[in-house]
């Protein structure tokens, strides 16, 4: 049972777009939402992160935006860039120091 | 970049072989954590540990076994490789506890087993 389901699994923006990037989660004992951003070769990098007290977060150019009554998040990448393009991935864990649940991952393509 | 190191970063090996791969923090991180990535299914936890000598088991830790005799170093060993297994494997470390600290990855083991 996939716990953390993201999609689309590919996404080609041109330059200067929004990139959108949506999960959706099961368990209802999630509270800890982060993402990740990992280019060839290298390990994943936390993003930015967010917990369900609020309804977004905002770092730069990159947003979250939350649903707790859909069991939802997203990012959000406004003004996308070529320096972008790399895999994004969403995860989720409960209190009480378990482990993350990673979605599947989605390839973003910045194209000028 | 967080003091992670993982060795070696690439390994071609036989089916049937032992395999023991290492991952090194300099940050005195309580939490450390082996995962897979494979294609199509993101990153799976294989094992982690919360302390010297206290590890638990992942989502895919069948075939898999770990160690952690002090703070800086926790291994992954393969007892006897199968191909099912060549995979890129990342190590990862927190401090209090992943929902309270971010989870930091190493650059990641890339191993092949023919």
């Amino acid at each position: 049972q996939q716990q953390v389901k993201q999609s689309p699994q590919s996404l080609i923006v041109q330059k200067g777009g929004i990139s959108i990037i949506n999960c959706a989660y099961e368990n209802t004992a999630f509270d800890y939402f982060p993402w990740y951003q990992q280019f060839p070769g290298k390990g994943p990098a936390l993003l930015i992160a967010i917990r369900p007290d609020v309804s977004e977060k905002k770092e730069g150019r990159f947003t979250i935006s939350f649903n707790k009554s859909a069991k939802q998040f997203s990012l959000h990448i406004m003004d996308s860039q070529p320096g972008d393009s790399a895999t994004y991935f969403c995860a989720a864990s409960k209190s009480g120091n378990t482990p993350l649940v990673f979605g599947k991952g989605t390839r973003l393509s910045v194209i000028a | 970049d967080a003091g992670i190191t993982q060795s070696p970063r690439h390994k071609v090996t036989e089916t049937g072989t032992p395999v023991t791969l290492r991952c090194h923090q300099t940050e005195n991180h309580r939490y450390m954590y082996w995962y897979r990535q494979d294609p199509g299914h993101g990153l799976r936890l294989i094992h982690y540990s919360y302390g010297v000598k206290d590890t638990d088991k992942g989502e895919v830790s069948d075939g898999y076994s770990v160690s952690r005799s002090k703070t800086e170093d926790f291994l992954l060993t393969l007892e006897s490789a199968t191909s099912s297994q060549t995979s890129v494997y990342f190590c990862a470390i927190s401090n209090t506890g992943p929902d309270d600290q971010p989870q930091h990855f190493g650059d990641g083991t890339r191993l092949s087993i023919l």
